[in-house]
């Protein structure tokens, strides 16, 4: 189906572990994001991808890795999972231009 | 201070009445901008985008002031089925594309 699909849906993994979020779009988007929403908080940007190949870091980075081999693919790394980084996890799309943004059903990821 | 500022409440309003929040959003190189809806913590939605002119759709109007950088949301009739969070959302093409949120508004619509 086309859309923008995150897995895993939940996860939940110890202290120290790696941990792989992935996103995957349809509609071959050139933007990608990945956000945290901590419970009672907004949106915070943590990478984002304006192409294949090219990532950028945005507001909260650290403890996180991305990569962007493939348009429609873009996967966000938890290096060493910390407790700090439970949260729930949206990746969101867009297309060129100054459109709207269109996410993922999130992944909430806890860390024990 | 934040790119894109909004007050996050809580509204608390009856059925019925008439609603307002404002965003206000520091670059004035913003070119593209957008309300959302994110209910309980699933992913935000659009609700709709912001024209210059000012842009209605059934009981939401949304207005832009390029001036004063903010942007509102009015609802009329408020149903108990807005009860929700409300993000503005900017796009400055300065700022290498991406969409900038704000942390939300939450209205609680009661019977």
């Amino acid at each position: 189906d086309a859309g923008i699909t995150q897995s895993p849906r939940y996860k939940i993994t110890e202290t120290g572990r790696q941990v792989t979020l992935m996103c995957h779009q349809t509609w071959s988007h050139s933007y990608m994001f990945w956000y945290r929403q901590d419970l009672g908080h907004g949106l915070r940007l943590i990478y984002y991808s304006a192409a294949a190949d090219i990532t950028d870091k945005g507001e909260v980075p650290d403890g996180y890795v991305v990569s962007r081999s493939k348009t429609e693919n873009f996967p966000l790394t938890l290096e060493s999972a910390t407790r700090s980084q439970t949260s729930v996890y949206f990746c969101a799309s867009r297309g060129q231009g100054n459109t709207e943004a269109f996410f993922g059903q999130g992944t909430r990821l806890t860390v024990v | 201070r934040k790119e894109v500022e909004q007050d996050p409440g809580p509204f608390n309003v009856p059925e019925g009445a008439t609603v307002a929040f404002n965003c206000t959003y520091s670059n004035s190189a913003s070119q593209s901008f957008f309300w959302y809806r994110q209910d309980c913590r699933k992913e935000p939605k659009l609700l709709m985008s912001v024209y210059s002119s000012g842009n209605e759709d059934g009981r939401f109007t949304a207005q832009l002031n390029r001036a004063s950088q903010y942007i509102s949301l009015l609802i009329r009739d408020s149903k108990l089925s807005d009860s929700a969070t409300y993000l503005c959302v900017v796009i400055a093409n300065t700022n290498a594309g991406k969409s900038t949120f704000g942390d939300g508004t939450t209205l609680t619509v009661k019977p």
